[in-house]
């Protein structure tokens, strides 16, 4: 069974500067994905972020980018410029060859004007 | 295109009650999740669907626990009977085969 885990409950970082949110997972899957989520107070889940294992690119989305060591199974999300529009709740998230679709506990971050 | 709904929104029940949540995804989005998540905590997958085969129900909990997803489309949750455990929001979410997910709005079960 594949986990994710995210070691930071919470952080916190002022007005454009720049946060990194840690993820790590474990599975025997060679062919999988990897996503960041975005859970802002009291709204819907939204994509970030996706990775392809199979891609050594790391993925970049505007102010986003991951950092992704599939050896180290590592998966972390470098914010840059940070806005008060970030403050969140971030998920990492697993997805398994079978479509099945594992998350970590989230990171809540709190951008500081 | 229209998100993925869901309803109702809010319900509050009494222990031992039943109640039942209804999702409808994006048109042409075969796989199809629920989702628990309890408050503080990341979505726990419940249940998964492709077109109206479950794909993986391993963490429902059958006793008390069931869903369906008629014709592929439309799906619906049922608990019964509650307990205060149960106390979550329920997110439905859609996508095409093995690719981002889209999420519903959830619907925020209380259970007294």
């Amino acid at each position: 069974a594949q986990t994710v885990t995210q070691s930071q409950p919470e952080m916190s970082v002022q007005e454009a500067e720049t946060v990194t949110l840690s993820c790590t997972y474990d599975t025997s899957e060679n062919n999988y994905y990897l996503f960041w989520y975005k859970q802002p107070p009291s709204r819907q889940m939204i994509l970030v972020i996706r990775q392809e294992a199979y891609k050594q690119q790391n993925a970049t989305e505007n102010r986003f980018s991951v950092n992704f060591q599939k050896a180290a199974k590592s998966f972390s999300l470098k914010i840059s410029d940070s806005q008060l529009g970030d403050t969140a709740m971030y998920f990492c998230a697993f997805l398994g060859s079978a479509g099945k679709s594992t998350f970590g506990d989230g990171t809540t971050l709190t951008v500081k004007p | 295109e229209a998100g993925v709904a869901q309803s109702p929104r809010y319900k509050i029940i009494e222990k031992r009650q039943s109640v039942a949540f209804w999702c409808n995804p994006i048109s042409g989005h075969a796989t199809l999740y629920w989702y628990q998540q309890i408050l503080g905590q990341g979505p726990k997958l419940l249940i998964q669907f492709q077109n109206n085969g479950v794909v993986d129900d391993s963490q429902l909990p059958k006793d008390r626990f069931s869903a369906e997803r008629l014709k592929g489309v439309d799906s619906t949750l049922k608990i019964q009977p509650a307990k205060l455990e149960d106390s979550a929001v329920y997110l439905c979410a859609s996508c095409r085969w093995r690719n981002e997910q889209f999420f519903g709005p959830g619907t925020r079960l209380t259970v007294l």
